[in-house]
């Protein structure tokens, strides 16, 4: 089945505790992205990626990293997570020269 | 001004009622006009997609793009429990590299009453 995954569904950690998380998708899409959902600021892109080893700013890129080192997998990885960084978290792919984005399930991150 | 405003409701509309869910935009660059649907803790889904203005159709969803007034429609007709979702227009230049990102609106909780 054709799908992006994402892990953890759900994560509680505390404030400056580094974490990752994961995103892998299986339709061999060049293009990747991260985004968080917050109540009244709808999605927000954090960062993308056109192929491996290209990365880029979204619009909220601040605290966050990537990486693509391989076409299938875009993690996220927060080194000091801080308490603004609380939020709902999507990763999305899609053919580099089509319109169509993939959305994961999410990831609820709580940062205490 | 943000680049794509979307009333975020909630609407609430009984069973068999026509929905119409709008958002209007700034930068005149954007071509590509999408409808997201999100259900409770699922990721969005593509719903309908238009390119430059027009009218696309597809089963009870027509979407509607008014370039000159920079103005996005969604149309549900018969509108059903099951489309209770939230909606999010999104919209971008293009869709090759970076041009293809996304810009979403802030999405409209929609609610259908048996």
């Amino acid at each position: 089945e054709a799908q992006v995954t994402q892990n953890p569904r759900y994560l509680i950690t505390v404030t400056g505790k580094k974490l990752t998380v994961t995103c892998s998708q299986n339709m061999n899409h060049e293009y990747m992205s991260w985004y968080r959902q917050d109540p009244g600021l709808g999605l927000r892109q954090i960062y993308y990626s056109m192929n491996v080893e290209v990365t880029d700013k979204g619009d909220v890129p601040e605290g966050y990293k990537v990486s693509r080192k391989e076409k299938r997998n875009f993690p996220l990885i927060l080194e000091s997570p801080s308490p603004n960084q609380t939020s709902l978290y999507f990763c999305a792919s899609r053919p580099g020269h089509y319109y169509e984005q993939y959305f994961g399930p999410g990831t609820r991150l709580t940062v205490t | 001004q943000k680049e794509v405003e979307q009333d975020p409701g909630p609407l609430s509309v009984p069973e068999g009622a026509i929905v119409s869910l709008n958002c209007t935009y700034s930068n005149s660059a954007f071509q590509y006009f999408m409808w997201y649907r999100q259900y409770s803790r699922k990721g969005p889904e593509l719903l309908m997609y238009t390119y430059s203005s027009g009218n696309k159709e597809d089963g009870r969803f027509t979407a509607q793009v008014d370039k000159s007034s920079k103005y996005i429609s969604l149309f549900i007709r018969d509108s059903q429990p099951s489309d209770s979702a939230t909606y999010l227009c999104a919209m971008s230049a293009g869709y090759g590299g970076s041009q293809g990102n996304l810009i979403f609106g802030k999405g409209t909780k929609l609610s259908v009453k048996p």
